[in-house]
């Protein structure tokens, strides 16, 4: 049973550019959750996605977009790139059943801005 | 939203020894959950913990949900338990788990 899978495990961007993360549930669930983590700090929730939709967003700008598919895959965007969003990615996969269920972390995107 | 704080923000132990990190929450939740990240970054779940006791081998975990509080403890330290634990809350439904700043294990051999 594959966990959750992120791609790519690090990349490098230039101030301004724009990237896109993707994530993989894992298998049987349905609703996929985006965190970022700064050096040091803990995981902080960007958006969750159920339904193709965006059902919650925490306090981020709309440089950061999302997008999930009919197959439950998500994929994370960010455009116009500052030093400051240079971080580990983190993308949580759960099962919405009208009750929290427990999320699962995949290994995480490490984005450098330079 | 919720309020998640950690405590000891550092710990340093020889091995053997035995610790307790403590987590409040300023709120009701419906999800509470542990984690250990590894020094790659991947958060490893530990426990799924809203209310109640669960112990798996070494580690265990108690959350007082009237409280407020929850508690991981760890048995008899292994070199192999250092790293951050986290702990993380949410109230439910399409809410993000909130995540306190962790606690920094440090088991000496």
């Amino acid at each position: 049973d594959a966990g959750v899978t992120q791609s790519p495990t690090h990349l490098i961007k230039t101030r301004g550019q724009q990237v896109t993360l993707r994530c993989s549930p894992k298998s049987g669930h349905d609703t996929v959750s985006w965190y970022q983590q700064a050096l040091g700090q803990g995981p902080q929730f960007i958006f969750q996605y159920y339904e193709e939709e965006e059902r919650q967003r925490g306090n981020f700008p709309d440089r950061f977009s999302g997008h999930q598919f009919p197959n439950y895959s998500s994929e994370l965007n960010v455009n116009a790139l500052l030093l400051g969003d240079s971080a580990l990615y983190l993308c949580a996969s759960s099962l919405f059943d009208n009750a929290v269920t427990e999320a699962f972390f995949g290994q995480g995107t490490r984005l450098t801005v330079v | 939203g919720i309020q998640v704080e950690q405590s000891p923000p550092d710990l340093i132990l020889q091995e053997g020894a035995n610790s307790t990190l403590r987590c409040n929450f300023s709120d009701s939740v419906n999800n509470l959950q542990w984690f250990h990240q590894n020094p790659w970054g991947q958060l490893i779940n530990l426990f799924y913990i809203p209310s109640g006791t669960k112990q798996n081998g070494r580690l265990s975990a108690t959350t007082v949900a009237t409280e407020r509080y929850s508690l991981l403890y760890i048995s008899s330290s292994q070199t192999t338990d250092s790293g951050v634990y986290f702990c993380a809350a949410c109230r439910g439904g399409a809410d993000g788990l909130t995540f306190g700043k962790g606690t920094h294990l440090i088991i000496q051999p």
